[in-house]
């Protein structure tokens, strides 16, 4: 079935440091990806969705210059979380779809990040 | 707004017991539903859906029918095994919005032999 790679898997960096996060479709071409974040005992909340070859637009109440997103080819969305505090510490997961409809919408296995 | 309730977790069963994990929902219109599963180290993967009232999704044993008159679209395992341990994601789609998910908490399952 389609994969999709998400990587790191788990990431610890210091306060005011920038870390970016890859997510790539290995057998499909992801027209759309989703990035979401996950706080302990918390819903998946989604944060944007890219488009590939157009800016992503983010949900209400995220900050855009902090979580940078990139669309730039079929097979790659990056999620960028710039100048990282603590509070960014959470969850991360991606999720791409292939052409058609919802049912065609895979996983990343997330990415874990911890700024100390 | 759009939302999803699923029961709190975690749920700790003995092989072959029955599951039951409950998900209620609010949303305007009429959503497509969705079960997600995720087992340890991987990523979330569609386990069954239903796209209008009286769907019943059905995938590896596990059921879940989409009641409108209750809002609900819970999950059920007549025997469960070890192997479904994992954390369960009840989760909508409201058409009108894209095809972003709207996702509940997520409910841990531990299935002891």
């Amino acid at each position: 079935g389609a994969v999709v790679s998400q990587h790191p898997s788990r990431v610890i960096c210091k306060s005011g440091t920038s870390v970016k996060i890859e997510c790539r479709s290995l057998d499909f071409q992801a027209t759309t990806m989703f990035w979401y974040r996950q706080f302990p005992k918390q819903s998946l909340m989604l944060m944007a969705t890219s488009n590939e070859g157009s800016k992503a637009t983010y949900e209400q109440g995220v900050e855009k210059d902090k979580f940078l997103i990139n669309h730039a080819s079929l097979t790659l969305s990056t999620l960028t979380v710039t100048s990282a505090h603590p509070e960014d510490s959470s969850f991360y997961i991606c999720s791409a779809r292939d052409r058609g409809t919802i049912e065609k919408l895979f996983f990343g296995s997330g990415t874990q990040l911890s700024v100390l | 707004g759009n939302s999803v309730t699923q029961m709190e977790g975690p749920v700790t069963l003995s092989e072959e017991a029955f599951l039951t994990i409950n998900c209620t929902y609010t949303a305007t219109g009429y959503p497509s539903l969705f079960w997600y599963v995720q087992y340890p180290g991987e990523g979330l993967q569609l386990l069954l859906k239903a796209t209008k009232a009286d769907d019943k999704g059905s995938n590896k044993g596990f059921e879940a029918t989409y009641r409108k008159e209750t809002t609900s679209f819970h999950l059920e395992k007549g025997s469960v095994q070890v192997s479904d341990s994992a954390v369960y994601f009840c989760a909508l789609s409201d058409h009108q919005a894209g095809t972003a998910l709207i996702f509940g908490k997520g409910t841990t399952l531990s299935v002891s032999s």
